[in-house]
């Protein structure tokens, strides 16, 4: 079963407004990934980490690998309608065990 | 476009039907990845293959199988369909049997069982 999780569930902002998520764990993971999925299709990889306290920016977005090993955030800057979408986290502990959170569902409003 | 194909886009079906989802990898991925997402649900893995064969079992159920053929597609055969079942349907490829950042999604078939 799910072993991320992940808040906060929905958001519904203002564009240009500042946004933050974030995935805990009672388990340590060795990667951490953010995706997004938009309507009708797949998830898109953001961005990935590899070591603890990573800090990495993609663009308006920026994702940490917390220190402890159990935690990630992502954080969207100056947000624009086109950002709307479920973003997802990912933690992986081996070879080919990832784990997903449950999304958080972004909604913007111009 | 992820250069991975999945189809049908979309499916219809009645309980206790059989039906099978159909799985391109990207060009030069030997491995596939298929996953369930449920309403509201993060991504559940279900199972992986690797240049043909069977590499990890997630949380897949007794009823559904899969399997990669020597071109590489993949099939994830569902049977005795129960309305719970209903649910997008994933497949991602990766180029090697290691999930790695090439790990790349289609874009699922949505399955509707009524």
């Amino acid at each position: 079963g799910q072993q991320l999780n992940q808040s906060p569930q929905s958001m519904f902002i203002q564009e240009g407004e500042d946004v933050s998520m974030n995935c805990t764990s009672s388990s340590i993971f060795n990667t951490w990934l953010w995706y997004k999925q938009e309507p009708g299709e797949g998830p898109v990889l953001l961005i990935a980490l590899y070591k603890a306290g990573e800090l990495t920016s993609n663009g308006r977005l920026t994702a940490q690998f917390g220190i402890t090993r159990k935690d990630s955030f992502l954080n969207i800057s100056a947000s624009i309608p086109s950002d709307v979408g479920i973003y997802f986290c990912a933690g992986r502990r081996g070879n080919n065990d990832m784990r997903f959170g449950a999304g958080t569902r972004l909604t913007v409003k111009p | 476009d992820s250069g991975v194909t999945q189809t049908p886009k979309h499916l219809i079906t009645a309980t206790g039907q059989r039906v099978t989802l159909r799985c391109s990898p990207r060009s030069g991925d030997l491995s596939v990845y298929w996953y369930q997402q449920s309403l509201d649900q993060g991504l559940q893995f279900l199972i992986q293959y690797y240049n043909g064969e069977e590499r990890a079992k997630g949380n897949i159920l007794e009823r559904f199988s899969a399997q990669q053929f020597p071109d590489l597609h993949s099939e994830l055969n569902l049977s005795s369909l129960e309305l719970g079942d209903s649910a997008l349907y994933f497949c991602a490829s990766s180029v090697s049997d290691r999930l790695t950042r090439s790990y790349t999604f289609g874009s699922g078939t949505r399955l509707t069982v009524v």
